[in-house]
């Protein structure tokens, strides 16, 4: 089936220090993949996204790493800060023409002062 | 400026009492989804509108139900809240263009008496 899962639930980071975040996928027919920040009591906020016909984005501190051939994706969060504390949500778009994400499970992002 | 607009963001209503929850979108975008979030859970999708056109998802329940009554509003009726259906709603919206982010606003947040 199609899924878009993620590797582990917690992530505790000391501040400074570089997160990664990972999430696998299922879905061979997605092409397009999408990595939300959620902070406590508010909305998904989109942070990037990622075409396969890429395998790297950048954007400001993160980077989104893509690889079809384990059909893994990473998010890297450099120097990470308080204000990174979050849930974060990868997700994917089907590619049925149906306009539908696939989230992944969510990771808690912890960091320590 | 908030782009996906969601009210209230608090709704308290008793087992049983139909309530309504309500989307408006400023970004003229062709699709608007509901999502169904309850705590420490990827948000799962209720149903869709793609312009006008209701796409419900299998397993929602009849319970709710949904009206766009133009682009920029979206609404979400629950006729018959129960316990189970406590949660933080979420409404957000894509353009028609493909391989877009979907926008969120920041929720509704409904707790059942």
């Amino acid at each position: 089936g199609e899924s878009v899962g993620l590797h582990l639930p917690t992530l505790s980071v000391q501040e400074g220090d570089n997160s990664i975040i990972n999430c696998a996928y299922s879905n061979s027919a997605s092409d397009y993949f999408i990595w939300y920040k959620q902070e406590s009591g508010k909305g998904p906020q989109f942070i990037i996204d990622i075409r396969s016909n890429m395998d790297k984005r950048q954007g400001q501190r993160v980077t989104v790493l893509l690889n079809k051939t384990v059909k893994h994706l990473s998010l890297q969060i450099a120097a990470t800060q308080p204000g990174d504390s979050a849930v974060y949500f990868c997700a994917g778009l089907r590619m049925d023409s149906s306009y539908k994400l696939i989230f992944g499970s969510g990771t808690r992002l912890l960091v320590r002062p | 400026d908030a782009m996906v607009i969601q009210n209230p963001r608090y709704q308290v209503t008793q087992f049983g009492k139909p309530v309504t929850l309500s989307c408006s979108q400023t970004l003229n975008h062709n699709v608007m989804y509901w999502y169904q979030q309850k705590s420490s859970q990827a948000p799962k999708l209720l149903f869709h509108y793609y312009d006008k056109d209701f796409n419900n998802e299998a397993d929602t329940p009849d319970n709710f139900q949904s009206r766009r009554p133009n682009t920029s509003f979206c609404f979400l009726d629950i006729r018959s809240p129960g316990l189970g259906d406590a949660a933080m709603y979420l409404c957000a919206t894509t353009s028609r263009d493909g391989n877009q982010p979907q926008h969120f606003g920041d929720g509704t947040r409904l707790s059942i008496l």
